[in-house]
């Protein structure tokens, strides 16, 4: 069956470090992927996207690799704040109803 | 900036009865989606909804479950009866026809006894 995974479930890091958090996909034909932060007692929220014909994607402070390759893709967060801190999903995007298939989350703790 | 509201924050039910949850997406979104996520676990699909009709549903939105926009502006989640497997937070989202973005409403947590 088709999958969505992270490798890992927490990440503890300081302040001003840069974060990566992992994730890894099976399903090959696998098109559109997102990255979802969700604060405690919030929902999901948009961080930013990749499609399958980009391997590298940038916004504010965040990077998104993805490696078709080996079927794993990545979010880096750069100068890490404490605002940060919360359980990162990787999510993968399926047409045609655009429905999210979820990882399982990493949670991220930045430490002063 | 508009967002996506629901109630109730918190719904406490006895095993059997039935839960109706609420949801307001963004006024101009015209997909919507309940997902939901057991407590430590990853959030799961449940069912997408456009033009008034179920478009994809999971395994876990079997026959207890169903989905209604009752009005111009609500969309609701129906458990007829409640298990209590069923607790989970419960988290509507919607999307705008053309878009890719799902924005997310902060959830209702279920909790059946």
């Amino acid at each position: 069956g088709e999958s969505v995974g992270l490798h890992l479930p927490t990440l503890s890091v300081q302040e001003g470090d840069n974060s990566i958090i992992n994730c890894a996909y099976s399903n090959s034909a696998s098109d559109y992927f997102i990255w979802y932060k969700q604060e405690s007692g919030k929902g999901p929220q948009f961080i930013i996207d990749i499609r399958s014909n980009m391997d590298k994607r940038q916004g504010q402070r965040v990077t998104v690799l993805l490696n078709k390759t080996v079927k794993h893709l990545s979010l880096q967060i750069a100068a890490t704040q404490p605002g940060d801190s919360a359980v990162y999903f990787c999510a993968e995007n399926k047409p045609p109803t655009n429905k999210l298939i979820f990882g399982t989350g990493t949670l991220l703790a930045v430490q002063p | 900036e508009p967002e996506v509201t629901q109630t109730p924050s918190h719904q406490v039910t006895q095993m059997g009865q039935e839960v109706i949850l609420r949801c307001v997406p963004i006024s101009n979104h015209l997909y919507f989606y309940w997902y939901r996520q057991i407590l430590g676990q990853k959030v799961e699909f449940l069912v997408s909804f456009y033009n008034n009709e179920i478009s994809e549903k999971s395994e876990i939105f079997d026959d207890q479950f169903s989905v209604e926009r009752p009005d111009g502006s609500n969309f609701t989640l129906k458990i007829r009866s409640t298990k209590l497997e069923d607790s989970a937070m419960y988290f509507c989202a919607s999307m705008v026809a053309g878009g890719d973005e799902q924005f997310f409403g902060p959830g209702t947590r279920l909790t059946v006894l």
